[in-house]
């Protein structure tokens, strides 16, 4: 079955703290991983995708086929980074539709 | 600029009587989605529309239908409220064409049964 873990529904972190935001998934195929994140008052967007290999607002995250695992990691948190994140994965289909996790809120404290 | 306009915000709507979700965009992308989310759990997909071929989910109730009238537009109708219905309803666009294109949300209805 395919399926988003995201284990944890609050992530509590002190400003400066590192964050590490959980992702497991199971998919048959090869996946193509992606972070969403919600800010407060504000819609759904992307954050980040694993094929970018990049790095937005300090988060990166790694795609670990071995674990089926897909964490998202900041070194140093921010206030502003406080949010709910979702994990999503598409799989074979070109239409581009997610499969989500259910989501972590992150909430960085000063 | 909102790209992806979902109306209204918030609806109320009696146990069995239709109604219908609106969104729009000026993305001009090929893909919209519908997503139901309920309290505390994840976005899931009900049905997407490549142009103007309508893709359901297997588990979609029949109770949920969907119309595209053109790029810009589409519409969520639910024939027969239930309770159960309660949810935040989300719209996405994309590009489409590929497994790794960013989809655009809107900020979603929020929809109320009575």
């Amino acid at each position: 079955a395919q399926r988003v873990t995201q284990p944890e529904k609050l992530l509590s972190v002190f400003k400066g703290a590192p964050v590490e935001l959980k992702c497991n998934y199971s998919y048959s195929g090869s996946p193509e991983l992606f972070w969403y994140v919600q800010y407060s008052r504000q819609r759904l967007q992307l954050l980040l995708r694993h094929i970018s290999r990049e790095s937005i607002k300090g988060f990166t995250a790694d795609l670990n086929k071995g674990e089926t695992s897909f964490h998202l990691k900041k070194p140093f948190a921010q206030e502003e980074d406080s949010a709910m994140y979702y994990c999503a994965l598409t799989g074979s289909s070109n239409t581009g539709k997610l499969i989500f996790g259910q989501g972590t809120t992150l909430q960085v404290k000063p | 600029d909102a790209m992806v306009i979902q109306n209204p915000r918030y609806q109320v709507t009696q146990f069995g009587k239709p109604v219908t979700l609106s969104c729009s965009q000026t993305l001009n992308h090929n893909v919209m989605y519908w997503y139901q989310q309920k309290s505390s759990q994840a976005p899931k997909l009900l049905f997407h529309y490549y142009d103007k071929d309508f893709n359901n989910e297997a588990d979609t109730p029949d109770n949920f239908q969907s119309r595209r009238p053109n790029t810009s537009f589409c519409f969520l109708d639910i024939r027969s409220p239930g309770l159960g219905d309660a949810a935040m309803y989300l719209c996405a666009t994309s590009r489409g064409g590929g497994r790794n294109t960013e989809a655009f949300f809107g900020q979603g209805t929020r929809l109320t049964v009575v």
